[in-house]
């Protein structure tokens, strides 16, 4: 079956440090996304990126398609980041979620 | 409304009980997806509307979950004779369909929580 792979599953983080987060995935897809959940359960978009590079202000993401990979890049962070990273990729009308990478930003 | 919105926020029912959750997609979003998250879990598909019709349900777990979406816009999940394995957040999201027939930005509601006694 499909399989959407997200590495690492935990993340600790002292504030002002980077970090990056991957997502492999076993199909060609559609369509990637990048969510937050936050600690009140509330997915928040973060990047449409089927393939390519976007940035908006600390974050940033690339997609390789071919490689079946993204990756999501947080610089500087701060302690509202924490919270969970989801990355869910569109494979023939299903949209599929990894399993997630949890983060927790300490001051 | 600006966002995708859920009604109930909570619900809490006993086994056995009859269910109704709603979801109203952002305005003008013809997608519209139905997922549950257990704890520590990634959503997971259950239905996916293109319209008012039912495109692809496959991910529903039995007969006993239905959803409709009769004017392609407000959709209701119902779920009959419930059991405790339902009890989950049931998350809707809606985004536009792109000329290429893909799915653009899916936006998220804030969910239900289904607890079932």
């Amino acid at each position: 079956g499909i399989q959407v792979e997200q590495s690492p599953p935990d993340l600790i983080l002292q504030e002002g440090a980077n970090s990056t987060l991957r997502c492999n995935f076993s199909d060609s897809v559609n369509n990637l996304q990048w969510f937050h959940q936050n600690p009140w359960g509330q997915l928040i978009n973060l990047f449409y990126i089927p393939s390519g590079t976007k940035q908006n202000g600390r974050l940033s993401a690339t997609t390789v398609a071919t490689e079946r990979y993204s990756l999501l890049y947080i610089s500087s962070s701060q302690t509202t980041d924490s919270g969970v990273y989801f990355c869910a990729v569109l494979i023939r009308n299903q949209f599929y979620f990894g399993t997630g990478t949890s983060l927790t930003v300490i001051p | 409304g600006a966002g995708v919105s859920q009604t109930p926020s909570n619900k809490v029912t006993e086994k056995g009980k009859y269910v109704e959750l709603r979801c109203d997609p952002i305005s003008g979003h013809t997608a519209l997806y139905w997922y549950r998250q257990s704890l520590g879990q990634g959503p997971e598909f259950l239905i996916y509307f293109q319209g008012t019709g039912a495109a692809d349900d496959s991910g529903l777990p039995n007969d006993r979950f239905f959803a409709v979406r009769p004017e392609g816009s407000v959709s209701t999940l119902k779920i009959q004779r419930t059991e405790r394995g339902d009890s989950a957040v049931y998350l809707c999201a809606s985004s536009f369909t792109l000329t290429s027939g893909s799915t653009d930005t899916q936006y998220f509601g804030p969910g239900t929580r289904l607890t079932v006694l």
